[in-house]
């Protein structure tokens, strides 16, 4: 019954690879989200989708591209991987227009290990 | 450019007495305060929030303080229990991305508590 689920918990890959991330909520939210958690321990937006649409995007680099199939879905595609993207992605969902009430419900984040 | 800012990396407890987490920020049209506890591996989880236009929020053990004129907020915890042991995270957002959680954090707190 988990609410927002991220796969996988943990990747490992060399750098130029391609890999993704998936994630999933089951809280009938219509807003998701994609935030790093870096070294340094910060967690910053990096994107922002509402049914499918986009409507944050922070200054990341074109080599993140977030796909929305439908509003329960949110997943991140990395291109040429770089030492420098290895952090803690952490998936999350709300409900637009509320933020008071519905605050962000988090993943339980994914752990990328560029080599 | 840190525009939350919490400046004690760490803070150690005694079970049953009061913890108090500080958290400073910069930017004066921030108009929601929130507090998320995170477990190691798992995601930052909602406790508490305060809007700009109150001092003050209690939920149960968790009390949330908020002083404009200083730009600061903190988070107390009364009686500490053991199972409040984690990393606490103070996160910002203003206004202008409509109802969308675009949340400014802090590095994080993290909290101990022992016997």
């Amino acid at each position: 019954d988990t609410a927002v689920s991220q796969t996988p918990k943990y990747l490992v890959t060399q750098m130029g690879n391609d890999k993704s991330i998936k994630c999933e909520q089951n809280l009938g939210h219509d807003t998701m989200y994609w935030y790093k958690q870096d070294s340094k321990k910060f967690l910053k937006i990096m994107f922002s989708y509402n049914n499918k649409e986009l409507i944050i995007n922070e200054t990341v680099p074109n080599r993140f591209s977030p796909k929305s199939p439908d509003k329960a879905h949110l997943n991140l595609h990395i291109n040429s991987l770089e030492l420098g993207d290895s952090a803690v992605y952490f998936c999350a969902s709300s409900q637009e227009g509320d933020r008071v009430n519905s605050p962000l419900h988090f993943g339980n984040g994914t752990r990328l290990t560029v080599t | 450019d840190q525009q939350v800012k919490q400046n004690s990396p760490s803070l150690s407890v005694q079970e049953g007495r009061i913890s108090i987490l500080n958290c400073d920020y910069t930017n004066s049209m921030f108009d929601y305060f929130l507090w998320y506890k995170k477990y190691p591996a798992e995601g930052p989880t909602f406790l508490i929030s305060i809007s700009s236009i109150k001092d003050k929020n209690e939920d149960g053990r968790f009390t949330v303080f908020l002083n404009k004129s200083a730009k600061h907020l903190s988070l107390h915890i009364v009686p500490s229990q053991p199972g409040d042991s984690a990393v606490y995270f103070c996160a910002a957002s203003d206004g202008f991305s409509g109802g969308y959680n675009k949340l400014i954090f802090g590095a994080g707190t993290r909290l101990a508590v022992h016997p």
